[in-house]
């Protein structure tokens, strides 16, 4: 088990163009989260899934963001027509215990130009 | 949105110094957790306090918890300069889906 994995480590794309992250959690978590981080501030929380289910997201997700779990295991993020603003760190982190206690991966960091 | 604020925003300190660091938050929590975050990297979870404690201890760190102030403090004794690093502070609200909201962080930089 080598923790929580998230690949690509960094894109950089033009405005308007899609760009998938992938996020491979610690094998036996159920839980799994995506925050958005941008310079000088803490993560802000995007969605969460419980297994395959989405049970949680955010207002700052808007519709060209799409996450998901299709198997419980792994889990993408896509961002459709990229903007300038959706530049920053997109961290995956998991968790199972009750005191939920999360393990993050070492982040995508986006580029738009 | 974010939950609380982070006081100071940053500190630098001498190698062996104690470095205190503050947290606010604005909801009731189940508990209240600190993490580190090296630059360019994840966070790394570092202490967790349920809310019907008051103080806990972990080697060099000393978390209090204050629930009528809704605030608490992160103490790290006898620094050293690996101890560089953002330090976050994050709720796990109650009645939340699990989802943990985190503060703007302190930057701690500690001089060899």
């Amino acid at each position: 088990d080598t923790g929580v994995s998230q690949d690509p480590r960094h894109k950089i794309t033009k405005r308007g163009q899609n760009v998938t992250f992938r996020c491979d959690p610690i094998s036996e978590h159920n839980r799994l989260y995506w925050y958005r981080q941008t310079l000088g501030q803490g993560p802000e929380f995007l969605t969460y899934f419980q297994n395959e289910a989405q049970l949680e997201k955010s207002r700052l997700l808007s519709d060209r963001f799409s996450a998901e779990r299709p198997k419980g295991s792994f889990s993408t993020l896509e961002i459709q027509r990229t903007e300038q603003g959706d530049s920053a760190m997109y961290l995956c982190a998991s968790s199972w215990d009750s005191e939920n206690i999360q393990y993050f991966g070492a982040g995508t960091r986006l580029s738009v130009l | 949105s974010q939950q609380g604020e982070e006081d100071p925003q940053a500190l630098s300190i001498q190698e062996g110094e104690n470095a205190t660091m503050n947290c606010s938050y604005k909801t009731s929590i189940n508990n209240l957790q600190w993490y580190r975050q090296n630059s360019g990297r994840g966070l790394v979870h570092l202490i967790l306090i349920r809310s019907n404690e008051r103080e806990k201890h972990s080697g060099r760190l000393r978390v209090t918890l204050d629930t009528s102030k809704k605030s608490s403090s992160l103490l790290i004794t006898a620094s050293r300069a690996a101890d560089t690093a953002s330090y976050f502070c994050a709720t796990d609200r109650s009645g939340s889906a699990r989802q943990l909201t985190f503060g703007s962080g302190t930057q701690l930089t500690v001089l060899p």
